[in-house]
């Protein structure tokens, strides 16, 4: 199969405070990963495209200089949210394709609660 | 702009009540329709792909089907493990593009 792994699966962190997700394609490599965000009992929403090698894509109405993301291998990318507050409290996931036509496969995502 | 509307919101059956969830659709030039099934606390796992008007797909219990408007997941005598939130995703682009999501219908299945 596919599987993608993401790190840590819960943080609780203060306010002003940075985090960092991990998100690793265990038995594949993925040139591309795809960062969603899930507030409860809503979609998932894409966030951005982190592509190896290069800068990510981030959607429309997504900060760049507050969610940062670095895709420096062919198996880990991470995100960072800078200066956190409240109000980036959510379920964060990453997702990745084993072969350019497959499915995405997703981590089990990340609980981020900011207090 | 694509769009994904599903429905129910949440639905509740009774043990071996089969039902029908709904996904309804707006893509232009629709490369891909798929469905995955979410438990509380836990990223989207994969269930089906489907790619054309008329194909299906089965697996256990369930049974998806695609219209050029619409998706069904058919559930067939349900169980209580099959209690999750069933999400419904389009893809625009063939290649390695993202998906966009409906909000999903939360099934609960009761003893």
């Amino acid at each position: 199969g596919a599987v993608v792994s993401q790190h840590p699966s819960r943080v609780i962190c203060k306010s002003g405070t940075s985090v960092k997700i991990e998100c690793r394609s265990l038995d594949f490599q993925a040139t591309t990963m795809f960062w969603y965000r899930q507030f409860p009992k809503q979609s998932l929403m894409l966030m951005a495209t982190s592509n190896e090698g290069s800068k990510a894509t981030y959607e429309q109405g997504v900060e760049k200089d507050k969610f940062l993301i670095n895709h420096a291998s062919l198996t880990l990318s991470t995100l960072t949210v800078t200066s956190a507050h409240p109000e980036d409290s959510s379920f964060y996931i990453c997702s990745a394709r084993k072969e350019r036509n497959s499915p995405l496969h997703f981590g089990n995502g990340t609980r981020l609660t900011v207090t | 702009e694509d769009q994904v509307t599903q429905s129910p919101e949440a639905l509740r059956l009774q043990e071996g009540e089969s039902s029908s969830l709904n996904c309804s659709y707006t893509v232009s030039g629709l490369r891909g329709l798929f469905w995955y099934r979410q438990d509380p606390g836990k990223g989207p796992e994969f269930l089906f792909t489907l790619y054309s008007a008329g194909e299906e797909k089965e697996k256990e219990r369930l049974k998806a089907t695609l219209t050029k408007k619409e998706s069904f997941l058919h559930i067939t005598a349900p169980k209580p493990e099959d209690s999750a939130t069933y999400l419904c995703a389009v893809q625009r682009h063939s290649g390695n593009t993202p998906l966009v999501f409906g909000k999903g219908t939360r099934l609960s299945v009761i003893a």
